[in-house]
């Protein structure tokens, strides 16, 4: 059992929006900034979202972050098939002196 | 250019020992943390622990502790990951990563910027 909590599975319908969510608590999102990344499985993870809401160089606008409070937010707006991918959310947690993963969410493009 | 490149995937039988190493190029190495996360069949990614380099300072994921050892050597900006007696339950891809940590805010700020391209370690009899 994940200390995040993220839905097992999204889907959506290219060019729509998907939102995944990231549950939490004070010691790990409410008290700290989170990140997002796209795995597929055998490749190395790609970082697309950081300090909660920034995207490193390269990921495009269509990706985006949120925080309230003890729960975070990656938006996909005009979705494409390359989307299709596990997405996992991660923060560091206080109370655990460790870094933590959701446990991650499997996007399909329908 | 910056970069992490990982050694070459590994079959192994139970009770084995196992050191995967992870050479990093084109930043300092003894100046950022790098983690080891491991994802096995069918599961999610999963933290193992990190490493400062520049002092050897390692933490590890609370349900990890003992059973993996992580160090480095700076003289060849490298680090690594280490199992004493692999189990079977270690069938898993491993990927080394580049920490970013600072200060932002009243808060310190951590994501995972780069990352070595895998290991995949096999254990069976």
């Amino acid at each position: 059992q994940s200390v995040l909590t993220q839905p097992p599975s999204v889907s959506a319908a290219p060019g729509q929006k998907v939102t995944i969510s990231c549950s939490g608590s004070s010691s790990n999102i409410g008290d700290n900034y989170i990140s997002w990344y796209q795995h597929v499985p055998g490749i190395a993870p790609k970082l697309l979202i950081y300090d909660t809401n920034k995207r490193p160089s390269g990921i495009p606008d269509r990706f985006s972050g949120s925080k309230s409070g003890t729960s975070a937010t990656l938006d996909i707006t005009g979705l494409q098939s390359g989307d299709e991918s596990d997405y996992y959310c991660g923060t560091w947690d206080h109370r655990l002196s460790a870094w933590v993963f959701g446990g991650g969410t499997k996007l399909t493009v329908l | 250019e910056v970069q992490l490149v990982q050694s070459g995937a590994e079959v192994k039988k139970p009770g084995d020992s196992l050191k995967i190493s992870c050479k990093t190029s084109g930043y300092s190495f003894s100046n950022h943390w790098i983690a080891w996360v491991r994802h096995m069949p069918g599961r999610g990614l999963e933290w193992m622990g990190i490493i400062y380099p520049g002092d050897s300072d390692s933490r590890y994921s609370p349900s990890l502790q003992g059973q993996v050892t992580i160090s480095a050597d700076k003289s060849i900006s490298t680090a690594y990951l280490q199992w004493g007696s692999l189990q079977a339950s270690d069938t898993a891809m491993y990927y080394c990563a580049r920490q970013r940590s600072y200060r932002l805010g009243s808060l310190h700020a951590y994501h995972y910027d780069l990352w070595g391209q895998g290991t995949l370690v096999t254990v069976s009899s």
